[in-house]
């Protein structure tokens, strides 16, 4: 089955940029997602790409996708401390078969 | 636009014991995914419900089931628990293929197994 890989942490300075990253091992997966999680909340889709597609932006949030190396990765430009938070990517053959999750990564933004 | 919701919060049992976690789903949506998450780990999938059955399951014992009513809400019961079963329970809401490709997710039922 799929397996989703990620870096633990990840700390960054307060205006810098934030690239987290992601690898998959599915190369069926059709939909890749990344989702953000708050301390003692539930998940918020950030952003997902297409299989058939290289990048997308989304005002600060940068995703790029290798499907050759089935690596995915999430830029944040501007990284501000609201931003502190458990990073999960997420991938699926579509978009209602199960989500399966890497274990996050956790950001830390350093004022 | 209401988002999904959860209920309860917070939930604390103890070992041997039943519980009954609820979801409604995103207005408009008639998919609900259960999925746990353990302390430190991403969630992992439990079971989908379309149409009041369930479509597809993971990697769970019989002890956890679930239920789809006709306004699309769900429920999970979980039977015997185990302190293992001490977790957030997730739910996440999506329309079916043609209609979307995202699902959404609620807030989350914190469940304590003593």
């Amino acid at each position: 089955g799929e397996d989703v890989e990620q870096s633990l942490f990840l700390s960054v300075r307060e205006g810098d940029s934030s690239v987290i990253n992601c690898t998959y091992t599915d190369s069926s997966s059709t939909y890749l997602y990344w989702y953000k999680q708050e301390p003692g909340a539930g998940l918020q889709l950030l952003t997902y790409i297409f299989s058939n597609m290289d990048m997308k932006q989304d005002q600060r949030l940068t995703v790029l996708l290798n499907k050759k190396d089935k690596h995915l990765s999430l830029r944040i430009a501007d990284t501000q401390t609201g931003d502190s938070a458990i990073y999960f990517c997420a991938g699926s053959n579509s978009g209602n078969t199960p989500l399966v999750f890497g274990k996050g990564t956790r950001l830390s933004v350093i004022a | 636009d209401a988002g999904v919701t959860q209920s309860p919060t917070h939930l604390i049992k103890t070992r041997g014991q039943q519980v009954t976690l609820r979801c409604s789903p995103k207005s408009g949506h008639d998919t609900v995914s259960w999925y746990q998450q353990a302390l430190g780990q991403g969630p992992q999938f439990i079971f989908q419900y379309y149409e009041e059955e369930e479509r597809q399951r993971g990697n769970f014992p019989d002890r956890f089931s679930g239920h789809q009513f006709p306004n699309y809400s769900s429920e999970l019961n979980v039977n015997a628990l185990l302190l293992g079963d001490s977790a957030l329970y997730l739910c996440a809401s999506s329309l079916e293929p043609g209609g979307g490709e995202t699902q959404y997710f609620g807030p989350g039922t914190r469940l304590l197994v003593l």
